[in-house]
């Protein structure tokens, strides 16, 4: 399985952009690129899957360059719901084993 | 998306003692369900991984006669914590994936488990 680098941390504040980057040098060609959202005490939400280009749907953006081996979430206007610990994975689609990095705390501020 | 039900999603118990939690699919066939612990602060730790109808393939270092794993049919799997001492309080998740929904893991809400 393929590891992940993401920050630690990062603040922002509302109505502003955030965009995180995660490194995944190993990617392999069958893996997919997926990002969860955490709250505390409560169980990762899927936010979006990606293989290649970009992908946005009704909440975030990912962008994936073309050699794959990193990606970007990006998440447009936070608001103070959006602080949350987000993961960025990468594994099969099939059978998805997903095999959790650090993640990122992000903070939203007022 | 899909519906992945956790129960219960708190429990306390004396050290010794069995506690078992539930992870179902609502809404869709999960032919794989994932077992996960987390510790405050901390991210989450695959502990197992089982599919319907057979033995859970378990992490290194999680031992598998103390975390029992069951998944009889395609909307329910358990996990039941053996002679639970204080150690064994972490948070537990479950995440399942199946059908058509095999592309991306659903996870449960999470079962907060204090060991006293």
């Amino acid at each position: 399985l393929a590891k992940t680098t993401q920050p630690i941390s990062m603040d922002s504040y509302e109505g502003q952009e955030v965009n995180i980057t995660c490194s995944h040098n190993n990617i392999a060609t069958n893996d997919y690129i997926t990002w969860y959202q955490q709250f505390p005490s409560q169980g990762p939400r899927f936010i979006i899957q990606g293989y290649k280009t970009k992908v946005t749907n009704e909440v975030a953006s990912l962008f994936i360059p073309a050699d794959r081996k990193s990606s970007t979430l990006s998440l447009p206007r936070v608001s103070l719901s959006d602080t949350a610990v987000y993961y960025c994975l990468v594994g099969e689609a099939a059978g998805n084993k997903l095999t959790f990095g650090g993640g990122t705390r992000v903070l939203v501020k007022p | 998306g899909a519906v992945v039900s956790q129960h219960p999603s708190w429990v306390i118990c004396k050290s010794g003692t069995s506690v078992k939690i539930e992870c179902r699919s609502l809404d869709f066939q999960a032919t794989t369900m994932f077992w996960y612990r987390q510790f405050p602060k901390q991210s989450l730790m695959l502990m197992a991984t089982s599919n319907e109808g057979s033995k859970a393939t378990y992490e290194q270092g999680v031992e598998k006669d103390k975390f029992l794993i069951n998944h009889a049919s395609l909307t329910l799997s358990t996990l039941t914590v053996t002679s639970a001492h204080p150690e064994d309080s972490s948070f537990y998740i479950c995440s399942a994936s199946g059908g058509i929904f095999n592309t991306e893991a659903f996870f449960g809400q999470g079962t907060r488990l204090t060991v006293v």
